[in-house]
């Protein structure tokens, strides 16, 4: 079975530091793996996915994230915060080669970013 | 941006009441969910459908039922609402396989009283 772990239920960072949101993932594969973030009051918008091309993955508002196997990682960053970007991030894993989208969530990371 | 869309958004109800939360989409796409997500919590897959007429059960176990008659349409009814029903729930749609997008709702949020 796949599982997603989050460190952190919540990050605090002031504007223009770094970001850095961590996803360990468990399955007997490697399996597809994607970043979502919710704002409040909102549906979940994709920020980026690995679909086992470039293991460095670049994804909307300057987020990326790097795929590492030997880790089974999938932390995400971005290199200065804004306050935009304030809201909950959930690491999500899709078991590859099915006929559909059945994500499998981490229990998300807030992100709160100060003046 | 997404083309999905729930109604109502927020929605408070007595227990023992029947409610349906519903979900459309104009993307055209075959496959829909269904998601629980309480707060603090991740979000938990309790239906999805194939296409028409198609509707599996999540993993996460529901009393809620759901119905695809139509492509772009997936609602999700509880006969009995009780407080324990009391959650935001979103809806999903994809087309393709699982390295795909999901588009997602904005969610309903029910409270059970």
């Amino acid at each position: 079975a796949q599982s997603v772990t989050q460190l952190g239920s919540h990050v605090s960072v002031s504007e223009g530091a770094l970001v850095l949101l961590r996803c360990n993932y468990s399955s007997s594969v490697p399996p597809y793996l994607f970043w979502y973030v919710q704002y409040p009051n909102q549906g979940l918008q994709l920020l980026l996915k690995y679909t086992s091309a470039a293991t460095l993955v670049k994804g909307i508002n300057g987020f990326e994230a790097e795929f590492k196997k030997s880790e089974t990682s999938f932390h995400l960053t971005k290199p200065s915060a804004h306050m935009s970007d304030a809201a909950e991030y959930f690491c999500a894993v899709s078991a590859r080669n099915t006929g559909f989208q059945k994500l499998v969530f981490g229990t998300g990371t807030r992100l709160l970013v100060s003046p | 941006e997404a083309d999905i869309y729930q109604t109502p958004r927020y929605l408070v109800i007595g227990t023992g009441k029947k409610i349906t939360l519903e979900c459309s989409q104009t993307m055209g796409h075959d496959k829909m969910y269904w998601y629980q997500q309480d707060p603090g919590m991740e979000l938990h897959l309790i239906h999805y459908s194939y296409g028409v007429n198609s509707t599996e059960k999540g993993d996460l176990s529901s009393e809620s039922t759901v119905s695809r008659i139509r492509t772009e349409h997936f609602p999700l009814t509880l006969e009995s609402a009780r407080p324990s029903h009391t959650s935001q729930y979103l809806c999903a749609s994809s087309q393709g396989h699982s390295n795909t997008e999901a588009f997602f709702g904005q969610g309903t949020r029910l409270t059970v009283v």
